[in-house]
Order: structure tokens, then C-alpha cells, then sequence
């Protein structure tokens, strides 16, 4: 059963509009989450995190939101650039449970046409 | 800052023999190290939990005797996979958490090709 999922295995946009990149959870234990960017035969890069007591981070470009109830995150990019081309990894944990780990979504490729 | 680095970044051996890949947090003291294990087109499976000093935790389905994680110290992990197969082809990372973060911050991830 995955405890994080993201239905859209790919998404097109163009450059310059936004992206709204997708993640649901089923944990309701989980309490902080991430958004990782991969790009092939490199490691995660981390993005952006949200704990549980926020409903919105925002980092440059990127904002991510939490809605608790619906157990659902958003990763936002605006506007969105080429080199966003990737694939887009939600993550949750639990905060301060150390041997507890991340739990990965499958992932979303995320391609920004020119 | 925050930096992760993996060694070697490709391995290309024959069936049979013994592949260590060393994982170094280069500007942090890392209490957690993970070693993750990514086939094609597939999200990151999680194969092992390491705590610096202490015993790895292996998820199921995963050989400890097979993928052998050293922790020795606070800037260093190594995962060495023994007797390697074909089927043990695959993009292995790890990552490093410093105590009391949350954030995990990866290696760039090393390339195993057993023939």
C-alpha cells in the first residue's frame, strides 16, 4: 500500500506559466514533508519543506501547500524554466522519530517546454 | 553547505566479485546515513537505516549479509554489496541527516553494472 502517492507520472508546461505538481498521503502520522528534484543519474537535490503546523512555505520560485484534512500537498514553480525539467519526489516523515524514514511518492516528470 | 558526496560514481565488475561505495558528508556531522537503491523509471526503495555507532537497519526484503553498511564515523558510510550480480545492477544513493534536522541531503549517487 503506498503511504504516498503521486497519480501524475508526467506533466507538460510551458515556459513561463505554472507548474502544480500533485502529492497525497495516507499516514495521518506523517508531519513534515519535502519535495525533491531528480534529475537522471544524479542524486535528489532538496527543494522545499512544510511541517504540519504551516499551510504554505515559500522559497523563490517555489511554494509548496499543505492542506491537512485532504491529507494533500502541491509543489507550485512560477514561472517555470527549462532547466525545471525533472523528475519532482514528495516526501514525508514524522518529526523527531529517528527511526522512521522518509517514504518517497513514485515521482512526477515534470517537462517546461520552450 | 550541506554537501554529500558518493565514490565511485560508476562500477562496472564481474559477477562474483565485492563493490564498496563510500558515502562522506563533507561539511556536516551526520548522526543518520541512508542508502537508497533506484532501478529504472522507479521511485527510491529505502535498503538501509544507519546510525553512526550502531548496527544498520535493514527494510524487509533486503540481505544485511549481501549489502554489508559500515557507519564508523560521523562523516563517513560505506555500503559494500558482496558477490554482486546482474540483478544487483542498479543506481545506488545515500543520503545524510545531521542531529536534529529532518532534511535529508543526497549523494549524487553511484552506477553499479554487474556483468
Amino acid at each position: 500500500d503506498q503511504q504516498v502517492k503521486q497519480n501524475s507520472p508526467s506533466l507538460s508546461v510551458q515556459e513561463g506559466r505554472i507548474s502544480i505538481l500533485n502529492c497525497d498521503y495516507t499516514n495521518s502520522m506523517f508531519d513534515y514533508f519535502l519535495w525533491y528534484k531528480k534529475y537522471p543519474a544524479e542524486g535528489p537535490t532538496f527543494l522545499i519543506s512544510i511541517s504540519s503546523i504551516k499551510d504554505k512555505n515559500e522559497d523563490g520560485r517555489f511554494t509548496v501547500f499543505l492542506n491537512k484534512s485532504a491529507k494533500h500537498l502541491s509543489l507550485h514553480i512560477v514561472p517555470s524554466q527549462p532547466g525545471d525539467s525533472a523528475v519532482y519526489f514528495c516526501a514525508a516523515t514524522t518529526v523527531g522519530n529517528y527511526g522512521q524514514n522518509f517514504v518517497f511518492g513514485p515521482g512526477t516528470r515534470l517537462s517546461v517546454l520552450p | 553547505g550541506a554537501v554529500v558526496s558518493q565514490h565511485p560514481s560508476w562500477v562496472i565488475c564481474k559477477s562474483g566479485t565485492s563493490v564498496k561505495i563510500e558515502c562522506r558528508s563533507l561539511d556536516f556531522q551526520a548522526t543518520t546515513m541512508f542508502w537508497y537503491r533506484q532501478f529504472p523509471k522507479q521511485s527510491l526503495m529505502l535498503m538501509a537505516t544507519s546510525n553512526e555507532g550502531s548496527k544498520a537497519t535493514y527494510e524487509q526484503g533486503v540481505e544485511k549479509d549481501k549489502f554489508l553498511i559500515n557507519h564508523a564515523s560521523l562523516t563517513l558510510s560505506t555500503l559494500t554489496v558482496t558477490s554482486a550480480h546482474p540483478e544487483d545492477s542498479s543506481f545506488y544513493i545515500c543520503s545524510a541527516r545531521f542531529a536534529g534536522g529532518e532534511t535529508q541531503y543526497f549523494g549524487p549517487g553511484t552506477r553499479l553494472l554487474v556483468l
